[in-house]
């Protein structure tokens, strides 16, 4: 059984820190992470991805991948009350399916 | 990124009614969507892969003859919950696949 994932939480972290969410995959052959945000009632939104090993930066969002530990993660610099949400890693199988497996999710919670 | 749609986003109907819920790409074509269905502060539940053209794949658990999906062009997917029941209101969303998965807003369906 393909697994991923999570600690459920909550993350609180206060506004203007780094918020460090983590994930863990089982399939070691998965090329492809994703990160989505769910806000409370919405439906997930695709904020990054990244396929290869090492750090992957976009604005404010940088994702980190290490294959050979099966672990990836999400940073968020400058935390804002607004990226309070739940956060759902997800992974594309080795079969290369668009099936992905999604993690439980970490919910996160910025101070203001 | 890619722009799904989903009609209505919100459904109240009485038990025993059917409910039809469409899922568009809006600026790509998709043969393959996902659907999935979410309880409140619960992770994202994969019901079946519409699949343009042939028949729905559902995972394991989920009653085809209860929640019929038709993939009748490369834009749309429906997702239709037969004599609905108080135990299906639930938060439905559907992903279509571009270069990775997109969300639609979700449909949030309540039976009284």
């Amino acid at each position: 059984q393909k697994e991923v994932e999570q600690n459920s939480g909550p993350l609180s972290v206060p506004e203007g820190a780094i918020a460090s969410l983590n994930c863990t995959y089982s399939d070691r052959g998965s090329q492809s992470f994703f990160w989505y945000r769910q806000y409370s009632g919405k439906s997930p939104e695709l904020i990054m991805f990244i396929y290869s090993n090492g750090d992957k930066e976009d604005g404010r969002f940088t994702a980190q991948l290490n294959k050979a530990s099966q672990y990836v993660s999400l940073l968020i610099r400058d935390s804002q009350p607004s990226d309070s949400a739940t956060y759902l890693c997800a992974v594309k199988p080795s079969s290369g399916t668009y099936k992905y497996i999604f993690g439980t999710g970490t919910r996160l919670k910025v101070l203001a | 990124g890619a722009v799904v749609s989903q009609h209505p986003s919100r459904v109240i109907c009485k038990s025993g009614t059917s409910v039809k819920i469409e899922c568009r790409s809006l600026d790509f074509q998709a043969t393959t969507m996902f659907w999935y269905r979410q309880f409140p502060k619960k992770s994202l539940m994969l019901m079946a892969t519409s699949n343009e053209g042939s028949k729905a794949t559902y995972e394991q658990g989920v009653e085809k003859d209860k929640f019929l999906i038709n993939h009748a062009s490369l834009t749309l997917s429906t997702l239709t919950v037969t004599s609905a029941h108080p135990e299906d209101s639930s938060f439905y969303i559907c992903s279509a696949i571009r270069d990775t998965q997109y969300f639609g807003p979700g449909t949030r369906l309540t039976v009284l």
